[in-house]
């Protein structure tokens, strides 16, 4: 079965940064492109970065672009995003989510989710 | 960028209801369409992907139609664990983009 578990959230000051993990098991982790997806408090869900199998292919939505960097390590089946310059407005739940076989953008897998507060 | 619109933003229905929600892209995406179930606290699930196919182990009282820039989600016989927000969402092309949302709750 197909797992993904996200960590590393918390409460950090505008400007500050956070780094957040996503953990994979029950399927090879280096065939998918991975993608981190966050839902502001009240809001609906944003697309925010996609990373190839390979990591040769890398996107950002333009709301993280330049402050936001997404990498992998397939030898640990782990995914990151590094955010830095952090915002009020980047005050999210923060889910990973796998891109279904050979098809971008159809998340067939999402974790649950982990919380960033940027409050001062 | 594509635009994705839903409607209504929330609704009540009975149980054993029918439930219709749409979707509605700023430009035409073929069948690039997907539908998700998000609840508090859980991870999101895929519904419907390609417009119409339902994904693997979601119950057939889920359904999705539509192509181009009009789309329809509908629960045949709503049940009290359907109670969510639901998404619809393109994917064809960057950035993929999500609708607003529409909350399903009973009546």
């Amino acid at each position: 079965e197909v797992y993904l578990v996200d960590s590393g959230g918390g409460l950090v000051k505008p400007g500050g940064s956070l780094r957040l993990s996503c953990a994979a098991s029950g399927f090879t982790f280096s065939s998918y492109s991975m993608n981190w997806v966050r839902q502001a408090p009240g809001k609906g869900l944003e697309w925010v970065s996609s990373i190839s199998s390979g990591s040769g292919d890398i996107y950002y939505a333009d709301s993280v672009k330049g402050r936001f960097t997404v990498s992998r390590d397939n030898a640990k089946n782990s995914m990151y995003l590094q955010m830095n310059s952090l915002r009020a407005e980047d005050t999210a739940v923060y889910y990973c989510a796998r891109d279904a076989w050979d098809i971008p953008f159809l998340f067939d897998h999402w974790g649950q989710g982990t919380l960033v507060t940027v409050s001062s | 960028d594509i635009q994705m619109t839903q409607s209504p933003s929330s609704l009540s229905a009975s149980v054993g209801g029918r439930v219709t929600i749409t979707c509605q892209a700023s430009q035409d995406i073929s069948n690039y369409l997907n539908w998700y179930q998000v609840k508090p606290g859980k991870a999101p699930k895929l519904l419907i992907y390609g417009a119409s196919n339902l994904e693997t182990g979601v119950p057939p009282t889920f359904s999705g139609s539509g192509s181009g820039t009009d789309f329809t989600f509908t629960i045949s016989s709503l049940q009290p664990e359907d109670i969510a927000t639901y998404y619809c969402q393109h994917y064809g092309n960057l950035p993929p983009a999500f609708g607003p949302g529409t909350k399903v709750d009973i009546k």
